[in-house]
């Protein structure tokens, strides 16, 4: 099955500065790959996402690039604030046509952003 | 809409007693999901139905674990009997055919002591 590995565990950054995550999947037919936050005692939210025909992205401050070769996918998030504290979480699944597929997530990265 | 509704939020029960998560999907959706989320072994899918047809049951740990979905706006999870391992939060999610998000439930945190 699936397996997806994100890097780092821990970000800490400086409010105002970029935060960078950097997930990898293993199975070539995964085709969906959304970021989910999670803030403590809550429920993961969706963030982003990407389907494999596109290479990147945006909405407003964060972004989103995927390398299918490769078969890795990023999240970017700049100007970081203080509410950008939290956990992130990054899955891969594949979807066919309009139909949906359980997530594979990433163990999750906890970003900290140092006022 | 209410989003995706679960109960109980929390539940505390002891070893070998039988335990019962509850779901409700957002009205109308096709998809729904049932998650479980530990410290150790992060995020994982346990199951998932389609129409109310179990699709996909390859994460559920063993036979103590069972779901069933008897009709589109409701689905169970049932351990029986419960273990101390099986102590974490199980999220239930919905969605939509033709749309990707998957919406989460808040969650039922389970302590089996």
């Amino acid at each position: 099955g699936e397996n997806v590995e994100q890097h780092p565990s821990t970000l800490s950054v400086q409010e105002g500065d970029s935060a960078v995550i950097k997930c990898t999947y293993s199975d070539s037919a995964s085709n969906y790959f959304p970021w989910y936050k999670q803030e403590l005692g809550k429920r993961p939210q969706l963030i982003i996402d990407i389907r494999s025909n596109v290479g990147e992205k945006k909405d407003q401050r964060i972004a989103v690039t995927l390398n299918k070769t490769a078969k890795h996918f990023s999240l970017h998030i700049t100007e970081t604030q203080p509410e950008d504290s939290a956990v992130y979480f990054c899955a891969a699944s594949i979807k066919s046509g309009g139909g949906a597929d359980g997530l594979t997530f990433g163990k999750g990265t906890h970003l900290i952003i140092q006022p | 809409d209410a989003g995706v509704i679960q109960s109980p939020r929390h539940e505390v029960t002891e070893m070998g007693q039988e335990v019962t998560l509850r779901c409700k999907p957002i009205s109308g959706h096709d998809y729904l999901f049932w998650y479980r989320q530990t410290m150790m072994r992060g995020l994982e899918l346990l199951i998932y139905f389609n129409n109310n047809v179990p699709i996909d049951d390859s994460g559920m740990p063993e036979d103590r674990f069972s779901a069933k979905m008897p009709n589109a706006s409701f689905s169970t999870l049932k351990i029986q009997p419960s273990e101390p391992r099986d102590s974490a939060v199980y999220f239930c999610a919905s969605g939509g055919w033709g749309t990707d998000t998957q919406y989460f439930g808040p969650g039922t945190r389970l302590t089996v002591l």
